[in-house]
């Protein structure tokens, strides 16, 4: 067990809505760090947080966003939903600093699926 | 910008025999570099990580890596594999600055009896 919590496990929906994905980091890390997963593009790196703010942006849609709640909570919002964007979304954290160095502990995912 | 690059994206092999998984990267600045595990229907493990010093980095399970500047890699080895290997392995890469890390697309370790 990482400690990182995500939820839900697993999501089904349809194209055109809209789902949040939650992410509960381990205790103390203030790094949270969204990948997503799929068969032809691999593991792809999407945004990092760190104690609220906005650290790094990877391959990141418009019609998605993220955000780091006080409590170090994150929430990835995926909106207009396409097929293509069925994946598996991982969350991770990372210890107090952020440094790029750092060991990320990775949750077991949501496994999203857009029909 | 990083990138890194998986050369393989399946390896049979028998039980007890020894593995590489092959990983090459290429970066303007100087990089961390990672090797992590996915076992089916889980989230991803740190195997293994280069910082700096010793070129041969050694891991859980068994496992080791060598950085190899020159040619710009960073395979995984280990000498003698088990059923419980199997998993996928992921090459990962940092640079000391930016923050992100960059994963390979993946190689899918299938151990058979």
């Amino acid at each position: 067990d990482s400690g990182v919590t995500q939820t839900p496990k697993h999501l089904i929906t349809a194209t055109g809505q809209r789902v949040t994905l939650r992410c509960s980091p381990r205790s103390g890390d203030l790094s949270v760090y969204w990948y997503q997963q799929s068969l032809d593009q691999g593991l792809q790196f999407l945004i990092q947080y760190y104690n609220g703010e906005e650290r790094a942006k990877g391959n990141i849609l418009e019609r998605f966003s993220a955000q780091q709640f006080p409590d170090l909570h994150s929430e990835l919002n995926l909106s207009s939903l396409e097929l293509g964007d069925s994946a598996l979304y991982f969350c991770a954290s990372s210890g107090t600093g952020g440094a790029t160095n750092e060991k990320l502990f990775f949750g077991s995912g949501t496994q999203l699926s857009v029909l | 910008a990083q990138s890194v690059t998986q050369l393989d994206s399946q390896v049979p092999v028998f039980e007890e025999a020894p593995v590489e998984l092959r990983c090459n990267y290429s970066s303007s600045v100087s990089v961390y570099l990672f090797w992590y595990v996915q076992y089916p229907n889980q989230g991803l493990q740190l195997l293994l990580k280069y910082l700096s010093g010793s070129t041969l980095v050694k891991g859980i399970n068994g496992f080791e890596a060598e950085f190899n500047k020159s040619q710009t890699s960073f395979h995984l080895r280990k000498p003698s594999v088990h059923i419980s290997d199997t998993a996928e392995y992921f090459c990962a890469v940092s640079d000391i600055e930016g923050g992100k890390l960059i994963f390979g697309q993946g190689t899918e370790l299938s151990v058979k009896p």
